[in-house]
């Protein structure tokens, strides 16, 4: 079957403080992977969509960047959160093929 | 005009209802379309796509209308565990892969 983990679970940073998140899925190759935020209340917001190694496209400007090491890895990183980087980060992968897409189980993010 | 449009609700049920949502989309270029769930604090689950000649599973309907850009989705028998958000969701090509756009998402609450 195919999983897809994030970590960590929850993260409380400090304004101006560096961000890593991490994304790894399993069971399957070459997967096309997103990072999502979802604010409070609010519908997701793609952030970034990788269709493999070192192929990263960014959908909105923001102090936000991604990378993709391995095939099955993505990470989303900051070096300077804001307040407005708070919310609720969720991976996500779809098979080459179709456009079907499967969240893992997310990264709530709390920027004081 | 937002991409796609959901009325947020809350749709608040009785046990046993029929209740039904629906959302607009506004790029006719959009071929695939999606109702996933999303539990409070969860991430988005794929609940079942939305075919042109509308489909079933179990007890929820989904219909589809290219020539209005409208979705629906129709819950029968409501349970307690249907409460959620559900989520309209639509792809827009770009550039070489599909890219979905997502609704804010319509609350249900079923009560006993």
């Amino acid at each position: 079957s195919q999983t897809i983990h994030q970590w960590p679970a929850t993260l409380v940073q400090p304004v101006g403080s560096p961000l890593s998140l991490e994304c790894t899925v399993e069971g399957t190759s070459n997967p096309n992977l997103y990072w999502y935020r979802q604010a409070a209340g609010r519908g997701l917001q793609l952030l970034f969509y990788s269709v493999g190694i070192g192929q990263i496209s960014s959908e909105v400007p923001q102090n936000l960047s991604a990378s993709r090491p391995q095939d099955r890895q993505f990470i989303l990183s900051s070096k300077k959160l804001l307040l407005s980087d708070s919310g609720f980060y969720l991976c996500a992968r779809a098979e080459s093929s179709t456009d079907t897409q499967y969240f893992g189980p997310g990264t709530r993010l709390t920027v004081l | 005009r937002k991409e796609v449009e959901q009325d947020p609700g809350p749709f608040n049920v009785p046990e046993g209802a029929t209740v039904a949502f629906n959302c607009t989309y506004s790029n006719s270029a959009s071929q695939s379309f999606f109702w996933y769930r999303q539990d409070c604090r969860k991430e988005p689950k794929l609940l079942m796509s939305v075919y042109s000649s509308g489909n079933e599973d179990g007890r929820f309907t989904a219909q589809l209308n290219r020539a209005s850009q409208y979705i629906s989705l129709l819950i029968r028998d409501s349970k307690l565990s249907d409460s959620a958000t559900y989520l309209c969701v639509v792809n827009l090509p770009s550039g070489g892969y599909n890219k979905l756009i997502f609704g804010a998402g319509t609350r249900l609450a079923v009560h006993p």
